[in-house]
């Protein structure tokens, strides 16, 4: 079954630091990997995608590392800013459709 | 939120009644998207439509209707038929290959009271 699983469910960092956001994946074929950050009751924004061939991406200070053979990917958001405070979404599309991950929670406090 | 407009942002409706939400986009992108969203779970497809006048269901199309008689517009309708409507309702657009950046909405909370 494809299925998109993140870690942690939530987090709390201190504005400032880095942290690492994990999503895994058993999703094939595949064929790319997005990472989208959702403000409270809002609709996605996309941060980056990657493709098969693609090991790393960045988006100023977010970057997405991508793994393919061991289906793993990371975001890393670097200096933290209270505005980072978000769930961040890993999507993996295969063939036909995106799988969507539940994400994780982002909380950055002052 | 890239060009996409949903309607309204909060909706309430009570059971039994059908109800339509609304999405535009200006981005003269060939596909567009239907998601839903609960607490603790992906965002799941609905329907979606590749190009004017044809759609398919995705994976939870039951109790709900689509039409897609214009580019710029793809409105839902949550029929009665659905068991359990209260949710977030996300449109999406994308050129026509769905692999293609999807730009979403901002969404529309239906509560169904």
């Amino acid at each position: 079954k494809n299925q998109v699983e993140q870690s942690p469910q939530s987090l709390i960092i201190l504005e400032g630091k880095n942290c690492t956001l994990q999503c895994n994946y058993t999703v094939s074929p595949f064929s790319n990997l997005r990472w989208y950050k959702q403000d409270t009751g809002r609709g996605p924004v996309s941060l980056t995608i990657m493709t098969f061939s693609e090991n790393t991406k960045s988006n100023g200070r977010y970057t997405a590392t991508l793994d393919a053979d061991t289906k793993q990917s990371s975001l890393h958001i670097t200096a933290s800013q209270l505005s980072d405070s978000a769930s961040y979404i890993c999507v993996v599309g295969d063939t036909d459709k995106l799988i969507f991950g539940t994400g994780t929670r982002l909380q950055v406090f002052p | 939120d890239g060009g996409i407009t949903q309607s309204p942002k909060y909706l309430f409706r009570k059971e039994g009644q059908n109800v339509t939400l609304s999405c535009e986009q200006n981005l003269n992108h060939d596909a567009m998207y239907w998601y839903r969203q609960d607490p603790g779970q992906g965002l799941r497809l609905i329907y979606y439509s590749q190009i004017v006048n044809d759609f398919q269901k995705g994976d939870i199309a039951e109790g709900y209707s689509v039409s897609r008689e214009k580019k710029e517009s793809f409105p839902l309708t949550v029929t009665s038929a659905q068991k359990n409507p209260t949710a977030f309702y996300l449109c999406a657009s994308s050129d026509r290959d769905k692999y293609n950046e999807q730009f979403f909405g901002p969404g529309t909370r239906l509560t169904v009271l």
